[in-house]
């Protein structure tokens, strides 16, 4: 079956970077499209964008354009996701979600990572 | 952006009571439109997709309706499970959007 395994909680400083992945199994990595989310707690969720396995193509969200960076490591079928220049606003719990089609019923969702962004 | 507006936000309910939330997107989405429930430890698992289709495993109480720009979910008899907090999502267009959710509580 789908496994979604996202990576640990994050306490980081304003102004840096952090990386999340979300390693899978359980179906074809390399011909399905990772979506990620970001849900502030209490708050609704937002869809940041998604990666393409097969070829890296990406498509953003316009308001997380120059602040998320998704890749993908095909041999490890693991996706991640780059969060730059980070300020309070960016605390949240962040999701992924693959798809075969693009932006279809996302059917599987990871645990979540909790992103804390505090001096 | 297509912005879906749900309703209620909060659901007072009794356990076998029969609920409906609702979905306004705020131009027509073509039924593109799917719902999840969320759970106080945050998993997200999905209910329903393209308005009215029953994704695989969900309960047979779960129901969804619509058309145009207005969606419902209808639980037809509340289970202890069923308390958490639900959302609407389009997909007819980039970027897909979500409602603001409601939270069904035990009353």
């Amino acid at each position: 079956q789908v496994k979604l395994q996202q990576s640990g909680a994050e306490l980081v400083k304003p102004g840096a970077s952090v990386k999340l992945s979300c390693k899978t199994s359980g179906y074809t990595f390399s011909t399905s499209y990772m979506s990620w989310f970001k849900q502030i707690p209490g708050q609704s969720i937002e869809w940041i964008g998604m990666i393409y396995a097969g070829d890296g193509g990406t498509g953003y969200n316009q308001k997380f354009k120059g602040k998320a960076t998704l890749t993908v490591d095909t041999s490890s079928s693991t996706a991640y996701m780059d969060l730059s220049s980070l300020t309070t606003e960016d605390s949240a719990v962040y999701f992924c979600s693959p798809t075969t089609e693009g932006i279809s019923l996302f059917a599987y969702w990871g645990q979540g990572t909790l992103v804390t962004v505090s001096s | 952006d297509i912005q879906m507006t749900q309703s209620p936000s909060s659901l007072p309910a009794s356990l076998g009571e029969r609920v409906t939330i609702s979905c306004r997107a705020s131009q027509g989405i073509s039924n593109n439109l799917n719902w999840y429930q969320q759970k106080p430890d945050g998993t997200i698992k999905p209910l329903i997709y393209y308005t009215s289709n029953l994704q695989s495993g969900v309960p047979s109480r779960f129901s969804g309706s619509g058309s145009g720009t207005d969606y419902s979910l209808t639980i037809s008899s509340l289970e202890p499970e069923d308390f958490a907090m639900y959302y609407c999502q389009q997909d007819a267009s980039f970027p897909p959007t979500f409602g603001s959710g409601t939270k069904l509580e035990i009353k």
